[in-house]
């Protein structure tokens, strides 16, 4: 069964600084893409950060480019999203999602989604 | 950056009706178009890629249709557990957006 678990949220004061992590099993994580989705209380969906399968490419939305970095691991299987600079407005379930390779249909689309972490940002 | 529209914003309809969402990209995107439905408390999940093609294991009342900019979800027969709320996401290049979603409640 595939399954992304995000942890490491929680309750940060502005100004500070917090790390996601996103453990996948079930499918072989090395052949995927993965990408960190947002959702403010509320709201809809933002897209925030992208990672290719071999970290040879990232890229990053605008409201997090410079405060955020995405990394991964292949070995453990897990990505990372290191937040620094928090604001109240990255208040916001973090969601991780895998994105097929060229040869698997569905490329360039999330087909498996975390169960979303929490991350409050508040004095 | 391309800008998703979705309408309308919200639709309340019966079980078996027909319900249709369009999505409207602000330059063209091909296909590269999908269709996610979410629930309260849950992640999204993907219905449709590529603008017309059904993800595994999701129920074929699911359609959709459209190219370049305009593009269609249809809920054929909609059931009880359609309920949630709809969003296209264009997959045409960086950075990826998403529509503000459309929530269908059911009558």
């Amino acid at each position: 069964e595939v399954q992304l678990v995000e942890s490491g949220g929680g309750l940060v004061q502005p100004g500070g600084s917090l790390r996601l992590s996103c453990s996948a099993s079930g499918f072989t994580f090395s052949n995927y893409a993965i990408h960190w989705v947002r959702q403010a209380p509320g709201k809809g969906l933002e897209w925030i950060s992208f990672i290719s399968s071999t970290d040879s490419i990232r890229y990053y939305g605008d409201s997090v480019k410079g405060r955020f970095s995405i990394s991964r691991d292949n070995a453990r299987n897990s990505v990372f999203l290191q937040m620094k600079s928090l604001r109240v407005e990255d208040t916001a379930v973090y969601y991780c999602a895998r994105e097929p390779p060229v040869a698997v249909s569905a490329t360039g689309f999330f087909d498996s989604w975390g169960q979303g972490a929490l991350v409050t940002v508040s004095s | 950056d391309i800008q998703m529209t979705q309408s309308p914003s919200s639709v309340s309809a019966s079980v078996g009706d027909t319900v249709t969402i369009t999505c409207r990209a602000s330059q063209g995107i091909t296909t590269w178009l999908g269709w996610y439905q979410q629930k309260p408390g849950k992640a999204p999940k993907l219905l449709i890629y590529g603008a017309s093609d059904l993800q595994s294991g999701v129920p074929s009342r699911f359609s959709g249709s459209g190219s370049g900019t305009d593009f269609t979800l249809t809920i054929s027969s909609l059931q009880p557990e359609d309920f949630g709320t709809y969003y296209c996401q264009q997959a045409n290049g960086f950075p990826i957006t998403f529509g503000p979603g459309t929530k269908v409640d059911i009558k």
